[in-house]
C-alpha cells in the first residue's frame, strides 16, 4: 500500500536549536519526494524537492537528505527560530504522470523561546 | 510573488447543496490539482487537470465532484450534493510546465466548507 509514515508526531524544542524530522515512505512507482511547511490555517509551502539520483538538498536552515534504498528521508532544521513552528509534512509523488502526491500526516514542531 | 488564491475562505452549507470552491492559480502555470484536509488528517489527493481535462483522480473524487476551467484563469470544483463528510480544508494546487520534472506545486490557503 502506498503509504508515507513521519516521526515523531510531535516535537518541542527551545529557540536555537537544532532538530532532525523522519520519514519512511513505501510509495511505488517512486518519482520525489518533497518537504512542506504548513502554518495553521494556510496551506502548505515547498521546501525541498528530491528525486531518486539525488541525497541531499538545501534551501536556507533546511536540509533535507534522501535514502532511497531504504526508503527514507530527513529534513534537519538548523538554529531554529520561533517562525519555524509550524507542521512539516513528507510527501512522495507517485509515478511519472501528473505528478500525484502521497502526504504523510505530518510532524508538528513547536519553537520554544 | 505570485500566489494561488481561494474564494472563499470559509464555506457553510446545507447538505444536499450544491457548492462551488474556487481558485485562480498562478498564470503561467499549465497543471492544476484540488486536494482535501479532513480536520486532523493528512492530505488527501482528489484529482489534477491539465490541457483542458482530468488527468488523474483519486477514489474520493466520484460523480458528485466536478472540475473545470471555464474562463482560462479560474479553476474550480464542483461538488453536486453535498454531504457531512464533504466537510474539510479544501486546497487548490498548481505547477509550472514540465510533465514528469520535479516541479513544485504551489497551494492556495484554502477554502474551509463546513456541510451542516
Amino acid at each position: 500500500k502506498n503509504q508515507v509514515e513521519q516521526s515523531p508526531q510531535s516535537l518541542i524544542i527551545l529557540e536555537g536549536k537544532n532538530c532532525t524530522l523522519q520519514c519512511n515512505y513505501t510509495v511505488s512507482p517512486f518519482s520525489n519526494l518533497r518537504w512542506y511547511k504548513q502554518d495553521t490555517g494556510r496551506g502548505p509551502v515547498s521546501l525541498t524537492i528530491m528525486t531518486f539520483s539525488e541525497n541531499t538538498k538545501s534551501n536556507g536552515r533546511y536540509t533535507a537528505t534522501l535514502d532511497a534504498d531504504t526508503k527514507q528521508s530527513s529534513l534537519h532544521i538548523t538554529a531554529s527560530q520561533l517562525s519555524d513552528s509550524a507542521s512539516y509534512i513528507c510527501v512522495v509523488t507517485k509515478g511519472t504522470g501528473f505528478q500525484k502526491l502521497v502526504f504523510g500526516t505530518g510532524t508538528r514542531l513547536l519553537v520554544s523561546p | 510573488e505570485p500566489e494561488v488564491t481561494q474564494t472563499p475562505s470559509h464555506q457553510v452549507t446545507q447538505m444536499g447543496q450544491e457548492v462551488i470552491l474556487r481558485c485562480v492559480p498562478i498564470s503561467n502555470h499549465l497543471y492544476f490539482y484540488w486536494y482535501r484536509q479532513i480536520l486532523g488528517q493528512k492530505v488527501e489527493f482528489l484529482v489534477s487537470f491539465y490541457n483542458n481535462e482530468i488527468s488523474e483522480k483519486s477514489e474520493i473524487f466520484d460523480d458528485q465532484f466536478s472540475v473545470e476551467r471555464p474562463d482560462g484563469s479560474n479553476f474550480t470544483l464542483k461538488i453536486r450534493s453535498t454531504k457531512l463528510e464533504d466537510s474539510a480544508m479544501y486546497f487548490c494546487a498548481s505547477s509550472e510546465p514540465g510533465q514528469g520534472a520535479a516541479q513544485p506545486q504551489h497551494f492556495g490557503d484554502g477554502t474551509r466548507l463546513s456541510i451542516l
